[in-house]
C-alpha cells in the first residue's frame, strides 16, 4: 500500500539555524500538507498545497516557512531561522483530490525537530 | 472557528475491556469526521471516517464510530481491546472552505492496554 515518507525522522538544529523537511506524497496525490504538533499538544495545520502554489495557511506559518515542490516527487517544508519554539514533530500528508468535501489525507511517519 | 474536544488524555484499560473514547466537535454546517491511531513510533493511520450516509461507521481492526448530530459527537469504541491497540488517539473534523480543506484535531487520547 503506498505511504507518504518523511525524512529525516529526526533533526536537532541550532537556533538560528535553516532546516529542510522532506516529505515524499503518494505518487497519484495532488494535494499537500503540513502539520505540526508541539510536545503535549494538538496536531496543528500549517499550510495547504497545490498546482505549485500555497492554497491556505495557518498564522503559524509566517515569513520563517516556506513550502516547495522542487521536482515530481519530493514535497519540502524549509524553516529559515529555527526558533525553540518551531521544536516539535512535524507531519506530511497528501490527498488524491480536494475541493470536494469527501477527501482523505494520508499523513508521514513525522520529523521530530529538536531546535537547541 | 472549528474545534475538536476529547475528553479522555489518557485510558488505561485491560485486555478485553470496552472501549469509548468521546470526540465533540464544534461547527453547525457540514462535517467530515475522522479518528487516526498512531502506534508507538508509528505514523498516523486513518481509522476510520464518516462523510455521510450511515451514522454507525466501522474501520479497521475492530473500531466503529458512532456520528450523532444533535449531540455533535464522534465517539469512537471498539468492544474488547487488545495489548496492540496501545496507542494515541486523534478525532479530527474538516473545516471546508474556499474550496480548501484542513483537519481540526483533537488533543489526542492516549489509549494504554494492559495484558
Amino acid at each position: 500500500e503506498p505511504e507518504v515518507t518523511q525524512t529525516p525522522s529526526h533533526q536537532v538544529t541550532q537556533m538560528g539555524q535553516e532546516v529542510i523537511l522532506r516529505c515524499v506524497p503518494i505518487s497519484n496525490h495532488l494535494y499537500f500538507y503540513w502539520y505540526r504538533q508541539i510536545l503535549g499538544q494538538k496536531v496543528e495545520f500549517l499550510v495547504s498545497f497545490y498546482n505549485n502554489e500555497i492554497s491556505e495557511k495557518s498564522e503559524i506559518f509566517d515569513d520563517q516557512f516556506s513550502v516547495e515542490r522542487p521536482d515530481g516527487s519530493n514535497f519540502t517544508l524549509k524553516i529559515r531561522s529555527t526558533k525553540l519554539e518551531d521544536s516539535a514533530m512535524y507531519f506530511c500528508a497528501s490527498s488524491e483530490s480536494q475541493g470536494a468535501l469527501q477527501e482523505t489525507q494520508y499523513f508521514g511517519p513525522g520529523t521530530r525537530l529538536l531546535v537547541l | 472557528a472549528q474545534s475538536v474536544s476529547q475528553h479522555n488524555h489518557h485510558v488505561i484499560l485491560s485486555e478485553a475491556a470496552s472501549l469509548e473514547l468521546g470526540c465533540n466537535y464544534s461547527y453547525g454546517g457540514t462535517v467530515n469526521l475522522f479518528w487516526y491511531v498512531q502506534y508507538p513510533g508509528q505514523h498516523l493511520q486513518l481509522l476510520l471516517k464518516y462523510f455521510s450516509g450511515d451514522p454507525l461507521v466501522k474501520g479497521i481492526k475492530g473500531f466503529e464510530a458512532e456520528f450523532i448530530k444533535s449531540k455533535f459527537s464522534f465517539n469512537l469504541r471498539k468492544p474488547s481491546v487488545q495489548w496492540s491497540d496501545t496507542a494515541e488517539y486523534f478525532c479530527a473534523v474538516t473545516s471546508f472552505s474556499g474550496g480548501y480543506n484542513k483537519l481540526i484535531f483533537g488533543a489526542g487520547t492516549r489509549l494504554a492496554v494492559h495484558p
